[in-house]
């Protein structure tokens, strides 16, 4: 069974760091690519960016190149978001997600991270 | 840059057809997604490539595309249904979207 498992919810302080999580398993977690998506609150849904952790390729919406990184290690089958300096904007839930290929749409998705930033 | 506009709501019956309608420039040549988000739950794939049913999704969600439109139908909607529905697509860049998302009400 494919299973996207995120990280837990986080509260933090405008200015500070945050990397959150999302570990794949039943399937070949090098062979497709994962995804990030945002959702702010009552909003819709917004593509921030991929990586084929076989390789690391990461590609980025022109939205989010610069704000978050985009990373993976595929020795434990999971793949990473990190900030370097939260915003209160970044207030959101963020997801994960799998793409069978760069070319086409999510298939699974993780459960979500949501993220509170506040002072 | 690419947008596909979804109407902000759809409301029907139960049992009734609900048709959910995506545009875009590039629906033509690449194909649409589509995702069911229940409240307070994540996404979940319902349509892929235009029109192809994953398994455990039910029979009466069906998808087609013609031109610049891609639809969503929900044949004889449920009222477990309700939910917001987004279309999804790539373009010739490989930018990839999300439409703005569809409030299906069925009562």
């Amino acid at each position: 069974e494919v299973q996207l498992v995120q990280s837990g919810a986080e509260v933090k302080k405008p200015g500070e760091s945050l990397k959150i999580s999302c570990k794949g398993s039943g399937y070949s977690f090098t062979s497709y690519w994962i995804g990030w998506v945002r959702q702010m609150p009552g909003k819709g849904l917004e593509w921030m960016g991929i990586i084929y952790p076989g390789d690391s390729d990461t590609r980025y919406s022109p939205s989010f190149q610069g704000q978050v990184t985009i990373s993976a290690d595929k020795s434990i089958s999971t793949a990473y978001l990190q900030w370097s300096s939260l915003k209160a904007s970044d207030t959101a839930m963020y997801y994960c997600a799998r793409l069978p290929s760069a070319r086409g749409g999510f298939d699974y998705w993780g459960q979500g991270t949501l993220v509170t930033v506040s002072s | 840059s690419y947008e596909l506009t979804q109407p902000p709501s759809v409301s029907v019956s139960p049992g009734q057809t609900a048709r959910i309608t995506c545009s875009g420039d590039a629906l033509p040549k690449k194909y649409a997604y589509w995702y069911q988000q229940k409240s307070g739950q994540a996404p979940v794939l319902v349509i892929y490539e235009d029109s192809k049913r994953p398994s455990g999704i039910p029979e009466r969600f069906s998808g087609s595309s013609s031109g610049t439109m891609a639809t969503l139908t929900i044949s004889g909607a449920q009222v477990e249904d309700e939910a917001d529905y987004y279309c999804y697509s790539t373009d010739s860049s490989l930018s990839r979207r999300f439409g703005g998302g569809t409030k299906l009400t069925v009562l």
